[in-house]
């Protein structure tokens, strides 16, 4: 596609509910990454994928959030007996490949969820 | 203390004016980027450096290594400039984790 979508747009889920989050990378990006950006807070690195596999998996806050991707395309994102604390701006970001030189991110929109 | 800190926290200029934004860092980087986030929430990557300087239109961008410390300028402030403006780095060699200053929100006045 022409740039990274991510949907749904929006979300709002009752606490103890499970929610997946999608995130369409741009076609031939190898690397994806999941971010999340709370009310008045900094951005915040969950998990890169390179490929389908996950590297770098350290930035998960909890077993309650976990993350694949198949295809080397598209990504989920999975946050299981939401808390209220998980309301956020989930951000979905894709590169050409891993960071090398002149590699620009592209972000998605956005998914806001809200726990209720 | 933040392993990314930004400067000022929030700016408010006139139009026209030249701006300068600064970003200061702990550790050692593989690269560093310089995002724009508008009012709605996108986010677009202006830059992202690893040595020197980077220039595209009226945005410029630079970068000290030994000083730890990078700089974005606007030249010629126009309302539509106002965002928050957020600086990220990668640290250390694996490269894929950024981590995040806790941007500049800028105001440009007509």
């Amino acid at each position: 596609g022409a740039g990274v979508s991510q949907s749904p747009s929006n979300k709002v889920t009752e606490k103890g509910k499970d929610v997946e989050l999608r995130c369409d990378p741009i076609s031939g990006h190898t690397a994806l990454y999941w971010y999340r950006q709370s009310l008045g807070q900094g951005l915040e690195f969950l998990i890169y994928f390179q490929g389908n596999s996950a590297p770098d998996k350290s930035g998960l806050p909890s077993d309650r959030f976990s993350a694949e991707r198949t295809g080397g395309s598209v990504s989920t994102l999975t946050i299981q007996r939401t808390q209220q604390e998980d309301s956020a701006v989930y951000l979905c970001a894709s590169s050409v490949g891993p960071f090398a030189d002149n590699e620009k991110l592209f972000f998605g929109s956005g998914t806001q969820l809200s726990v209720l | 203390k933040n392993e990314v800190e930004q400067s000022p926290q929030n700016l408010t200029a006139q139009e026209g004016e030249f701006i300068t934004i600064n970003c200061s860092y702990s550790v050692g980087i593989s690269a560093l980027h310089w995002l724009q986030q508008h009012p709605g929430g996108g986010i677009v990557s202006l830059f992202m450096l690893s040595s020197g300087k980077k220039k595209h239109g009226r945005l410029i961008a630079t970068i000290n290594i030994q000083e730890k410390h990078s700089s974005l300028h606007i030249t010629a402030s126009h309302p539509r400039d106002s965002a928050v403006y957020i600086c990220a780095v990668n640290m250390g060699t694996s490269g894929s984790r950024l981590t995040f200053g806790e941007g500049t929100q800028l105001t440009v006045n007509p």
